[in-house]
């Protein structure tokens, strides 16, 4: 079975902290995603990356970086935390195809919350 | 334009009955469709998926309708049980992955 965990289930951070949030698969899938996800508004994409070192803006980058050294690792980066950040973090991944996406497999969420 | 989105955000059903949970769909181009079922405090899980060059597509209890005429999905779970209880999303893909926001499905009883 496709596995993808992440490093916190629950997280509270205060405003201005650097929050690190660590996503891992063992699927030696490429393609590596990060969404947040809040009540009404559905899954909505920070970034994603097709490749080690790779990365692209999803459809809300701003306040959020990432960082993928290594295929099976993929890492949010908050640089300094705010309380519009207060959200449920998924993380997911799938399987190569450039380009496209297929069905995607994803963690069990961290829920971040900004004090 | 129209986003990927459910008809309905709650969802509630007696137990053994049949579900329809429907989406509807932004992109007449989107050529692969999925459901997917998220449980409390967990992340989404897959359920079903069905490319555009098919109507319908059956699992084990669940059978996904496409029409393409009308930009729709549904996903059908007969004899629901209490374990269905959870948020069930669609999403559609014009090279990316869209998601829509879900429909909680309740079961009664």
């Amino acid at each position: 079975d496709v596995k993808v965990t992440q490093s916190s289930r629950y997280l509270v951070k205060r405003t201005g902290e650097k929050v690190f949030l660590e996503c891992v698969q063992d699927m030696d899938h490429e393609n590596m995603f990060w969404y947040r996800q809040d009540p009404g508004l559905g899954l909505r994409l920070i970034y994603f990356s097709y490749d080690v070192k790779m990365k692209e803006k999803g459809d809300i980058p701003e306040g959020y970086s990432v960082s993928r050294e290594k295929k099976e690792r993929f890492s949010l980066i908050l640089e300094s935390a705010s309380t519009n950040q207060t959200s449920m973090y998924l993380c997911a991944s799938s399987w190569p195809q450039r380009g496209v996406d297929n069905e995607q497999f994803f963690g069990p969420g961290t829920r971040l919350t900004v004090l | 334009g129209e986003s990927v989105g459910l008809h309905l955000p709650t969802l509630s059903v007696q137990e053994g009955d049949n579900s329809i949970i429907n989406c509807a769909y932004s992109n007449s181009a989107s050529d692969y469709f999925i459901w997917y079922k998220q449980e409390s405090g967990k992340g989404p899980q897959f359920i079903i998926d069905i490319r555009s060059n098919m109507d319908k597509r059956q699992g084990q209890r669940v059978t996904v309708l496409l029409n393409k005429t009308v930009k729709h999905l549904s996903l059908q779970i007969a004899a629901t049980q209490p374990g269905d209880s959870a948020v069930y999303f669609c999403a559609e893909r014009l090279e990316k992955l869209t998601f829509g926001t879900g429909t909680r499905l309740t079961i009664i009883p």
